[in-house]
């Protein structure tokens, strides 16, 4: 398919582990985002790449998560020493060229922190 | 405090008839305001969008309508049907690119 793809699709963590989420973009999309979705909340915007850059940073809920986009495309967010507070649902985003252009999401993560 | 707010959770209409989901915002700075549609276990998907600059914006069955004194904007679907059964998100948006979404609205079509 040629849509944004996220891996792992779920992912289960006890607390005080690390994990790596991935996040594959439409081939070409120059923007990429990450948003957090709490249980019955809508997403929240975390982190904004355009190419390798990473220009906004401002949604990010603590040094503990850490977003890299090393080559302009694929993306991981990397969330150290997780806690209970971080289950949620990871979406990534990419969109052709600006912000302001129509963004597609991706499936998400499921992270359950144990 | 949060700037986008859908103060209804759900929403349930019968097939064919009319369904109207709202949202507020807060922010005046918002120029731009998007709808998404999100199934079960997908993410959700662009529906229509409109610039601050208009007050109607129309693509097919969906309506977009904003009242910018009153900081609300709504979604008509007409006729509803039963795929059109999903969460609805509205979205808003600044100069600078930034997404603020509501909690959304989870709308249920009853053949």
């Amino acid at each position: 398919g040629a849509g944004v793809s996220q891996s792992p699709r779920y992912k289960v963590a006890k607390r005080g582990q690390d994990v790596a989420l991935r996040c594959d973009p439409i081939s070409g999309h120059v923007s990429l985002f990450w948003y957090q979705q709490a249980l019955g909340q809508g997403p929240e915007f975390l982190t904004y790449f355009q190419n390798e850059a990473q220009l906004d940073k401002s949604g990010l809920p603590s040094d503990r998560f850490f977003a890299e986009r090393p080559e302009g495309s694929v993306s991981t967010l990397k969330i150290q020493r997780t806690q209970q507070e971080d289950s949620a649902v990871y979406l990534c985003a990419s969109s052709y060229q600006r912000v302001a252009d129509t963004q597609y999401f991706g499936p998400g993560t499921r992270l359950t922190v144990l | 405090d949060q700037q986008v707010k859908q103060n209804s959770p759900s929403l349930s209409v019968q097939e064919g008839r009319i369904s109207i989901l709202n949202c507020d915002y807060t922010n005046s700075m918002f120029d731009y305001f998007l709808w998404y549609k999100k199934y079960p276990a997908e993410g959700p998907t662009f529906l229509i969008s409109i610039s601050s600059i208009k007050d109607k914006n129309e693509d097919g069955r969906f309506t977009v309508f904003l009242n910018k004194s009153a900081k609300h904007l709504s979604l008509h679907i007409v006729p509803s049907q039963p795929g059109d059964s999903a969460v609805y998100f509205c979205a808003a948006r600044s100069n600078a690119g930034k997404s603020t979404f509501g909690d959304g609205t989870t709308l249920t079509v009853k053949p």
